[in-house]
């Protein structure tokens, strides 16, 4: 089966502009988790949706970050008025239940000019 | 005080030799531990989670829980080359509620050929 998907792999932008970010989780799994991963850092979290409950958006670091899962399966992470502090690689990993194993996606690298 | 605090590293051990990666946790009432690894440039992925005080082991690691103490620990017997990676230790935080993921910094490990 396949595991979480991430698209685009790379991102470029330029300050000011909006970007999406995808993340298609594995089949089934009910929650997902959006993490940013500056270089040589750890894993800073961004938000978690679990089933049809309210996400928890406390990791969101601004305003300008938004997130929506549709249909319970498929999110994107929004950035609107990036900014060059944004680039960081952006990581989504899924799991079937509140506590079980997390599975990462490869990543969306972003970077903002 | 930082909610999980990992020595970022290098921590160099020869071939064959037990590496031991150690974390601190400040919230007292986390239930939940785990270790990922991350190889440079890749995602990361469970390794071990842990639950209860006291040892867990699976195969050559052995996490290593004292909520008393509030640290875990991950030891490697037998060190291998392909075990260097970057160790990321993380809890879920006993807010109730919320079932996101605390991630440190990591500690970085170079196993010596």
């Amino acid at each position: 089966g396949a595991g979480v998907s991430q698209s685009p792999s790379n991102k470029v932008t330029e300050k000011g502009k909006d970007v999406e970010l995808r993340c298609d989780p594995i089949s089934g799994h009910t929650a997902l988790y959006w993490y940013r991963q500056s270089l040589g850092q750890g894993l800073e979290f961004l938000i978690y949706f679990q089933g049809n409950s309210a996400p928890d958006k406390s990791g969101l670091p601004s305003d300008r970050f938004s997130a929506e899962r549709t249909g319970g399966s498929v999110s994107t992470l929004t950035i609107q008025r990036t900014q060059q502090e944004d680039s960081a690689v952006y990581l989504c990993a899924s799991s079937a239940g509140t506590s079980e194993t997390q599975y990462f996606g490869p990543g969306t690298r972003l970077l903002v000019l | 005080q930082k909610e999980v605090e990992q020595n970022s590293g290098p921590l160099s051990v020869p071939e064959g030799a037990i590496a031991s990666l150690n974390c601190t946790y400040s919230d007292r009432g986390s239930q939940s531990f785990f270790w990922y690894r991350q190889y440079s440039g890749k995602s990361p992925e469970l390794i071990m989670f842990i639950y209860s005080n006291g040892d867990k082991e699976d195969g050559r690691f052995t996490a290593q829980l004292n909520k008393a103490s509030q640290y875990v620990s991950l030891l490697i017997r037998d060190s291998q080359p392909s075990d260097s990676a970057t160790y990321l230790c993380a809890f879920q935080p006993s807010t109730s509620g919320t079932y996101k993921y605390i991630f440190g910094t990591g500690t970085r490990l170079k196993v010596l050929a």
